[in-house]
Protein backbone atom coordinates (compact mmCIF):
# COMPACT_ATOMS: atom_id res chain seq x y z
CA UNK A 1 0.00 0.00 0.00
CA UNK A 2 1.75 3.08 -1.18
CA UNK A 3 1.72 5.85 1.91
CA UNK A 4 0.81 9.58 2.04
CA UNK A 5 2.57 11.46 -1.01
CA UNK A 6 3.85 15.00 -0.81
CA UNK A 7 5.32 17.35 -3.12
CA UNK A 8 7.75 19.14 -3.06
CA UNK A 9 10.04 17.79 -0.48
CA UNK A 10 11.65 21.47 0.22
CA UNK A 11 11.14 25.30 -0.88
CA UNK A 12 12.97 28.05 -0.01
CA UNK A 13 11.32 31.61 -0.89
CA UNK A 14 11.23 35.40 -0.35
CA UNK A 15 8.85 36.63 2.30
CA UNK A 16 5.17 37.84 0.29
CA UNK A 17 5.86 35.22 -2.10
CA UNK A 18 3.52 32.51 -2.69
CA UNK A 19 4.02 28.87 -2.35
CA UNK A 20 1.57 25.61 -3.16
CA UNK A 21 2.11 22.36 -1.36
CA UNK A 22 0.40 19.57 -2.83
CA UNK A 23 -0.77 15.93 -1.15
CA UNK A 24 -2.24 12.77 -2.21
CA UNK A 25 -3.68 10.64 0.49
CA UNK A 26 -3.28 7.47 0.61
CA UNK A 27 -5.85 5.50 -1.64
CA UNK A 28 -9.85 5.53 0.08
CA UNK A 29 -9.18 7.01 3.01
CA UNK A 30 -11.85 10.05 3.27
CA UNK A 31 -10.32 12.11 5.77
CA UNK A 32 -7.12 14.65 4.95
CA UNK A 33 -5.21 16.86 7.38
CA UNK A 34 -2.90 19.99 6.60
CA UNK A 35 -0.26 20.34 9.66
CA UNK A 36 2.54 23.02 10.81
CA UNK A 37 5.32 21.36 12.52
CA UNK A 38 7.56 24.36 13.48
CA UNK A 39 11.42 23.27 14.24
CA UNK A 40 11.71 22.06 17.87
CA UNK A 41 7.32 21.63 18.03
CA UNK A 42 5.02 19.27 17.81
CA UNK A 43 2.42 19.42 14.57
CA UNK A 44 -0.91 22.05 14.89
CA UNK A 45 -3.23 20.95 13.16
CA UNK A 46 -4.00 23.91 10.21
CA UNK A 47 -7.54 22.42 8.63
CA UNK A 48 -9.21 18.49 8.00
CA UNK A 49 -11.07 17.66 5.32
CA UNK A 50 -13.74 15.05 5.41
CA UNK A 51 -13.90 14.15 1.11
CA UNK A 52 -14.17 17.42 0.35
CA UNK A 53 -15.54 19.01 2.74
CA UNK A 54 -13.75 21.16 5.63
CA UNK A 55 -14.29 19.36 9.02
CA UNK A 56 -12.05 22.19 11.28
CA UNK A 57 -9.78 25.12 9.95
CA UNK A 58 -10.09 27.17 12.90
CA UNK A 59 -6.22 27.03 13.16
CA UNK A 60 -5.93 28.11 9.88
CA UNK A 61 -4.44 31.89 9.05
CA UNK A 62 -7.43 32.36 6.77
CA UNK A 63 -5.95 35.94 5.39
CA UNK A 64 -2.63 34.00 4.27
CA UNK A 65 -3.43 30.36 3.86
CA UNK A 66 -5.96 28.72 1.67
CA UNK A 67 -6.35 24.83 0.91
CA UNK A 68 -9.05 23.24 -1.35
CA UNK A 69 -9.47 19.36 -1.76
CA UNK A 70 -11.05 19.12 -5.54
CA UNK A 71 -13.28 15.66 -5.87
CA UNK A 72 -12.57 14.55 -2.35
CA UNK A 73 -8.68 12.94 -2.88
CA UNK A 74 -5.72 15.46 -3.53
CA UNK A 75 -5.49 18.24 -1.85
CA UNK A 76 -3.03 21.76 -2.08
CA UNK A 77 -2.14 24.11 0.45
CA UNK A 78 -1.37 27.47 -0.27
CA UNK A 79 0.21 30.16 1.64
CA UNK A 80 -0.08 33.84 -0.28
CA UNK A 81 1.85 36.15 0.92
CA UNK A 82 4.19 34.36 2.93
CA UNK A 83 5.79 35.77 6.32
CA UNK A 84 9.48 34.76 8.02
CA UNK A 85 7.14 32.72 10.68
CA UNK A 86 5.90 30.65 8.34
CA UNK A 87 9.62 28.83 7.45
CA UNK A 88 8.35 25.12 8.98
CA UNK A 89 7.42 21.63 7.83
CA UNK A 90 4.00 21.12 6.31
CA UNK A 91 2.89 17.48 6.68
CA UNK A 92 -0.05 15.84 5.16
CA UNK A 93 -1.84 12.94 7.06
CA UNK A 94 -4.72 10.96 6.02
CA UNK A 95 -6.97 8.62 7.92
CA UNK A 96 -9.97 5.86 6.54
CA UNK A 97 -13.17 8.26 7.37
CA UNK A 98 -11.71 10.07 10.68
CA UNK A 99 -10.51 7.23 12.56
CA UNK A 100 -9.01 8.97 14.83
CA UNK A 101 -5.88 6.41 15.80
CA UNK A 102 -5.18 5.56 12.12
CA UNK A 103 -3.63 9.25 11.02
CA UNK A 104 -0.70 8.14 8.27
CA UNK A 105 1.42 10.99 7.87
CA UNK A 106 3.36 12.20 4.39
CA UNK A 107 7.02 12.81 4.84
CA UNK A 108 6.13 16.69 4.79
CA UNK A 109 7.39 19.62 2.47
CA UNK A 110 10.17 21.87 4.71
CA UNK A 111 9.12 25.56 3.74
CA UNK A 112 12.26 27.92 4.30
CA UNK A 113 10.72 31.66 3.69
CA UNK A 114 14.06 34.40 3.68
CA UNK B 1 0.01 27.07 30.45
CA UNK B 2 0.04 24.76 27.34
CA UNK B 3 -2.21 21.86 26.70
CA UNK B 4 0.10 19.56 26.62
CA UNK B 5 3.91 19.86 27.92
CA UNK B 6 6.74 17.63 27.04
CA UNK B 7 10.21 17.77 28.18
CA UNK B 8 12.13 17.86 24.48
CA UNK B 9 15.24 16.89 25.93
CA UNK B 10 17.40 15.91 24.28
CA UNK B 11 17.95 12.43 26.53
CA UNK B 12 20.86 10.06 25.51
CA UNK B 13 21.16 6.40 26.87
CA UNK B 14 23.04 3.32 26.13
CA UNK B 15 21.57 0.41 24.33
CA UNK B 16 19.80 -1.64 26.12
CA UNK B 17 18.50 0.85 28.89
CA UNK B 18 14.51 1.63 29.44
CA UNK B 19 13.92 4.91 28.99
CA UNK B 20 10.93 6.86 30.02
CA UNK B 21 9.38 9.33 28.15
CA UNK B 22 6.46 11.59 29.82
CA UNK B 23 3.88 14.30 29.26
CA UNK B 24 1.27 16.34 31.45
CA UNK B 25 -1.59 18.18 30.21
CA UNK B 26 -3.90 20.07 31.46
CA UNK B 27 -6.92 19.87 29.84
CA UNK B 28 -8.95 16.91 31.89
CA UNK B 29 -11.20 16.10 28.58
CA UNK B 30 -8.75 14.44 27.02
CA UNK B 31 -9.52 10.71 26.82
CA UNK B 32 -7.60 9.43 23.69
CA UNK B 33 -3.75 9.07 24.13
CA UNK B 34 -0.86 8.32 21.53
CA UNK B 35 2.75 8.19 20.97
CA UNK B 36 4.01 8.94 17.80
CA UNK B 37 7.85 8.34 16.67
CA UNK B 38 9.28 10.73 14.28
CA UNK B 39 12.41 9.87 12.40
CA UNK B 40 14.44 12.75 10.73
CA UNK B 41 13.04 14.35 8.20
CA UNK B 42 10.22 11.98 8.15
CA UNK B 43 6.58 12.26 9.07
CA UNK B 44 5.71 10.89 12.57
CA UNK B 45 4.19 7.37 12.67
CA UNK B 46 2.04 6.00 15.33
CA UNK B 47 3.36 4.21 17.66
CA UNK B 48 1.09 3.30 20.54
CA UNK B 49 -2.31 4.78 21.78
CA UNK B 50 -4.60 4.30 24.64
CA UNK B 51 -8.06 5.16 25.87
CA UNK B 52 -9.03 6.73 28.84
CA UNK B 53 -6.44 5.40 31.79
CA UNK B 54 -4.75 2.36 32.11
CA UNK B 55 -1.47 0.12 30.74
CA UNK B 56 -1.03 -0.87 27.30
CA UNK B 57 1.62 -3.50 26.41
CA UNK B 58 3.45 -4.08 22.77
CA UNK B 59 6.78 -5.52 22.50
CA UNK B 60 8.94 -3.37 24.01
CA UNK B 61 7.15 -0.56 24.58
CA UNK B 62 4.18 -0.02 27.11
CA UNK B 63 2.01 3.16 27.72
CA UNK B 64 0.63 4.37 30.75
CA UNK B 65 -1.87 6.82 31.19
CA UNK B 66 -2.84 8.25 34.55
CA UNK B 67 -5.88 10.84 34.17
CA UNK B 68 -5.86 11.74 37.62
CA UNK B 69 -2.49 13.31 37.69
CA UNK B 70 -2.85 14.19 33.85
CA UNK B 71 0.27 12.57 33.06
CA UNK B 72 0.93 9.80 30.55
CA UNK B 73 4.34 8.00 30.12
CA UNK B 74 5.70 5.80 27.28
CA UNK B 75 8.68 3.09 28.39
CA UNK B 76 10.94 1.20 26.33
CA UNK B 77 12.98 -1.54 27.33
CA UNK B 78 16.25 -2.78 25.91
CA UNK B 79 16.22 0.24 23.63
CA UNK B 80 18.09 0.15 20.79
CA UNK B 81 20.04 2.65 18.24
CA UNK B 82 17.00 1.92 15.98
CA UNK B 83 14.78 3.73 18.36
CA UNK B 84 16.60 6.85 18.08
CA UNK B 85 14.38 9.66 17.06
CA UNK B 86 12.00 12.34 18.35
CA UNK B 87 8.84 10.98 20.19
CA UNK B 88 5.74 12.89 20.47
CA UNK B 89 2.71 12.55 22.58
CA UNK B 90 -0.62 13.34 21.10
CA UNK B 91 -4.19 13.70 22.54
CA UNK B 92 -7.55 13.88 22.03
CA UNK B 93 -11.04 14.53 23.93
CA UNK B 94 -12.98 12.49 21.06
CA UNK B 95 -11.96 10.09 18.32
CA UNK B 96 -12.82 10.63 15.30
CA UNK B 97 -13.47 14.74 14.16
CA UNK B 98 -11.52 16.02 17.25
CA UNK B 99 -8.09 17.15 16.26
CA UNK B 100 -5.00 16.04 17.91
CA UNK B 101 -3.35 18.35 20.38
CA UNK B 102 0.62 17.41 20.82
CA UNK B 103 3.37 17.91 22.46
CA UNK B 104 7.09 19.06 21.44
CA UNK B 105 8.58 15.97 21.18
CA UNK B 106 11.40 14.43 23.12
CA UNK B 107 14.68 13.84 20.79
CA UNK B 108 16.17 10.31 21.91
CA UNK B 109 19.67 8.96 21.20
CA UNK B 110 19.95 5.93 21.93
CA UNK B 111 23.99 5.32 21.68
CA UNK B 112 25.15 1.60 20.81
Amino acid sequence: EAGVAQSPRYKIIEKRQSVAFWCNPISGHATLYWYQQILGQGPKLLIQFQNNGVVDDSQLPKDRFSAERLKGVDSTLKIQPAKLEDSAVYLCASSPDMVWNEQFFGPGTRLTVL
Amino acid sequence: QKEVEQDPGPLSVPEGAIVSLNCTYSNSAFQYFMWYRQYSRKGPELLMYTYSSGNKEDGRFTAQVDKSSKYISLFIRDSQPSDSATYLCAMSVQGGSEKLVFGKGTKLTVNP
